[in-house]
Parts: C-alpha cells; sequence; structure tokens
C-alpha cells in the first residue's frame, strides 16, 4: 500500500519570505511524486513532478520541490512568497512503472501568506 | 490548460432523487478518475477506469456507480440522493504520470 503524509495542517508565512511544505511517502518501488495546488471552489491544478533525474525539480509559479530518497520527502519550497501562494497543496505519490497504480493524496495543507 | 470538463458545477437536488454528474476530457486518456472531497478537504478515490469497459472501486466505498463506455467520458450516478452524499466531486484523468483534474462538482443534497 502507498500513503502519503503532510504533517502540517496549515503553514503561515509573511509575503517575501521563503515557504516550506512538508511531504513524506511511502511506496512499494519507485515512486512518481507530484505536487498540486487548489483554489477555492476550483479543482486541482498541477504544479510539478518527479519522475526520474535530478532530485530538484522546478514547476509553475517559481515552486520547487526536492526528492530526498533516503528520507523518503518531497517538500514543496518557494523562495519568496506571494498572497496569492495562499491556497490548499497536495501531495501525491504513485508507484513507478506501474501502468494500474493510482494517485494517492495526502490530506492537504493550507498555505497563509499574509501581506 | 488541461481539457477535462466536468458539469454541472454546482448542483442542490432533492432527497430520493436521481443524479447523474458528467465528466468528458479531450486529451485520449486511458485512465480516469473520481474523488470525492470531503469537507475537512482529504480526497478520497472512489472510482477509476483503466479504459473502456473498465471500472473499479476505489479506496473509500461509495453508493455511486459509474461507466465507461467511451474513452473520452466517465459519468458518475447516484440512484438515491441522500444528505450524506454532499460533497465536493472531483474528475481527473492521467496517462503515465499526472493526472489532470476538472474544476469539479459541487453537490448539496437537501
Amino acid at each position: 500500500a502507498q500513503s502519503v503524509a503532510q504533517p502540517e495542517d496549515q503553514v503561515n508565512v509573511a509575503e517575501g519570505n521563503p515557504l516550506t511544505v512538508k511531504c513524506t511517502y511511502s511506496v512499494s518501488g519507485n515512486p512518481y511524486l507530484f505536487w498540486y495546488v487548489q483554489y477555492p471552489n476550483r479543482g486541482l491544478q498541477f504544479l510539478l513532478k518527479y519522475i526520474t533525474g535530478d532530485n530538484l525539480v522546478k514547476g509553475s509559479y517559481g515552486f520547487e520541490a526536492e526528492f530526498n530518497k533516503s528520507q523518503t520527502s518531497f517538500h514543496l519550497k518557494k523562495p519568496s512568497a506571494l498572497v496569492s501562494d495562499s491556497a490548499l497543496y497536495f501531495c501525491a505519490v504513485r508507484e513507478a512503472g506501474s501502468g494500474y497504480s493510482t494517485l494517492t493524496f495526502g490530506k492537504g495543507t493550507m498555505l497563509l501568506v499574509s501581506p | 490548460e488541461a481539457d477535462i470538463y466536468q458539469t454541472p458545477r454546482y448542483l442542490v437536488i432533492g432527497t430520493g432523487k436521481k443524479i447523474t454528474l458528467e465528466c468528458s476530457q479531450t486529451m485520449g486518456h486511458d485512465k480516469m478518475y473520481w474523488y470525492q472531497q470531503d469537507p475537512g478537504m482529504e480526497l478520497h478515490l472512489i472510482h477509476y477506469s483503466y479504459g473502456v469497459n473498465s471500472t473499479e472501486k476505489g479506496d473509500l466505498s461509495s453508493e455511486s456507480t459509474v461507466s465507461r463506455i467511451r474513452t473520452e467520458h466517465f459519468p458518475l450516478t447516484l440512484e438515491s440522493a441522500r444528505p450524506s452524499h454532499t460533497s465536493q466531486y472531483l474528475c481527473a484523468s492521467s496517462e503515465f504520470t499526472e493526472a489532470f483534474f476538472g474544476q469539479g462538482t459541487r453537490l448539496t443534497v437537501v
């Protein structure tokens, strides 16, 4: 079975400061890892993914995430937060190379960026 | 921008009514999914499909049913809606890696 843990229900950060949203995962084989963002009353928007290769992946809106295999983590980061980054963020995992694996999501972390 | 569409966006319906939530994608993806998002915002997989004529139940037990007669279409049906079905329903599709989501249907059963 695969699982994702997002240990923080909410992260508060001031505009202009760096932000980190934490994610750890568990999967049988190698992971495919994803971050999504959700704004109120909307669907999920894909931000970035780790499939293979460089452990630091860059995505939309200046976000990046670092894959750490030994710590089974995939934390989302941004050097300078914007008020418009305030939203709900989901980390997700699926097993690599399995055409029949489904995406498993964490519980979500609400990011609040204050002016 | 992903081409996956859900209708209606919002639905308020009385108890006991039959409803169908529509989901269509134009990307030719074989895999499609339905997620239910509870008030705490957690996502639960309720149904998925690997292709035409393939449907599977997800991690969360649901009284809804799905069908996949065409690649692009994956409707979800509730035969008799109840207040406990009030939730946000999200449809998604994928090929090999990431999934793309529709805008969601917010269902309220009164």
